[in-house]
């Protein structure tokens, strides 16, 4: 099957710092996206990007699809930034999405 | 309701016991997924629906395992014989479209089997 990569897979930030998370993947996708799984587990849609560049406020994530890589950006980190980031890809073959694996954020004071 | 929820959020079982899982898509949604998460790993998938039909099981990881969405909307995940290894989180998805849909999770349950 698929295999989704990320690094790097723990990052400590200072609050206002900037990052990048990256996600690389083994074959083609029909699917990309981002998730933040916050400190209660909820996971939270960021991006949907199986392609091209997105921005939502701090937050912008780029997937160049013919090079099997994902990129998020973090710009201005704040505490509630802490967590763990997930890509998570749906190969062609399937409606499913296999989940990379992870980078756990701490973002301090 | 405004996104996918799931009951119950924790369930302690003793080993040995039945479970069901509970998940209400979004209004509308006709995919429907079930993932599993261990501890400090990412989800993994179990199952997935598109309407009432259930389209792959590949990820179920034994017999005890069985899923159901009989109108195409709830689904509920039964685990039979609940062991410890089976103790993980349970996040159900859903999404508005078959391939390539963006899909959206509930807050999981916890099952503890002890």
């Amino acid at each position: 099957g698929i295999q989704v990569e990320q690094s790097p897979p723990d990052l400590i930030l200072q609050e206002g710092a900037n990052s990048t998370l990256r996600c690389n993947f083994s074959d083609s996708v029909n699917n990309l996206q981002w998730f933040h799984q916050n400190p209660w587990g909820q996971l939270i849609n960021l991006f949907y990007i199986p392609s091209g560049t997105k921005q939502n406020g701090r937050l912008s994530a780029t997937t160049v699809a013919t090079e099997r890589y994902s990129l998020l950006y973090i710009s201005s980190s704040q505490t509630t930034d802490s967590g763990v980031y997930f890509c998570a890809v749906e190969p062609g073959t399937a409606s499913k999405l296999t989940f990379g694996t992870g980078t756990r954020l701490q973002v301090t004071l | 309701g405004a996104g996918v929820s799931q009951s119950p959020r924790y369930k302690v079982a003793k080993r040995g016991q039945d479970v069901a899982l509970r998940c209400d898509p979004i209004s509308g949604h006709v995919s429907l997924f079930w993932y599993q998460q261990a501890l400090g790993q990412g989800p993994e998938f179990l199952t997935y629906f598109q309407n009432e039909a259930q389209l792959d099981k590949s990820g179920l990881p034994s017999d005890r395992f069985f899923a159901e969405r009989p109108e195409g909307s709830v689904s509920t995940l039964k685990i039979q014989r609940t062991q410890q290894e089976d103790s993980a989180v349970y996040l159900c998805a859903s999404s508005s479209g078959p391939t390539a849909y963006e899909q959206y999770f509930g807050p999981g349950t916890r099952l503890t089997v002890t």
